[in-house]
């Protein structure tokens, strides 16, 4: 079975530019939550959507917004990037309440 | 404000000994801990968990000890192997919100042939 995917795997932006990032769920899973790991910290929860509908936000600015859509992938999407944006970003899916799956991540630098 | 801190920061181990690394938490309601395994380029991997209402759980060489009293909870790796070294990250979540983790900031472990 296929795990999490996320496309893209590397991304390089310059600081004020918007950026997409997406992400395809286990088959099956409904929830999909995302989240920031700045190098050589834990991972750190920015959103989680369920059945389309945001179900949690983390302590993240309103530049960070997300959706889910019908087939149950989602994008995350981040505007004005600053250099701090700098991280790999995670996506996990699960199934109801379960533990989270993680994808490999979108490396994104901010030059 | 940190609420899950993890020591040590890296550990160094040879092949066949036993890896420990601690966490301690401050949010009472937490009542999910689960540990990570993270490669290099690659997500965390769920590697063991354990719940407040048991004090062990082993899982083949793994192995997490929790003390709630405490609030601190451990992960063990017995008969540590190459093959184990990685950043090891604990975590925590409360209310049924599994998805929703708190994650120390990781530990280093390199294992030596």
């Amino acid at each position: 079975d296929a795990g999490v995917t996320q496309s893209p795997t590397h991304l390089i932006k310059t600081r004020g530019q918007h950026v997409t990032l997406r992400c395809s769920p286990i088959s099956g899973h409904k929830s999909v939550s995302w989240y920031q790991q700045v190098l050589g910290q834990g991972p750190q929860f920015i959103f989680q959507y369920y059945e389309k509908e945001e179900r949690g936000r983390g302590n993240f600015p309103d530049r960070f917004s997300a959706r889910q859509f019908p087939n149950y992938s989602s994008e995350l999407n981040v505007n004005a990037l600053l250099l701090g944006d700098s991280a790999l970003y995670l996506c996990a899916s699960s199934f109801s309440e379960r533990p989270p799956y993680f994808g490999p991540g979108t490396r994104l630098t901010v030059l | 404000q940190q609420q899950v801190k993890q020591s040590p920061q890296s550990l160094i181990v040879q092949k066949g000994g036993i890896s420990i690394i601690n966490c301690a938490y401050e949010n009472t309601a937490f009542d999910y801990f689960p540990w990570y395994q993270q490669f290099p380029g690659k997500g965390p991997a769920l590697l063991i968990a354990i719940r407040p209402d048991v004090s062990e759980k082993k899982e083949g060489r793994f192995t997490i000890s929790f003390n709630k009293s405490a609030k601190q909870f451990s992960l063990h790796i017995m008969d540590s192997q190459p093959g184990d070294s990685a950043t090891y990250f604990c975590a925590a979540s409360k209310g049924g919100s599994n998805y929703k983790l708190t994650f120390g900031k990781g530990t280093l472990l390199t294992v030596n042939p």
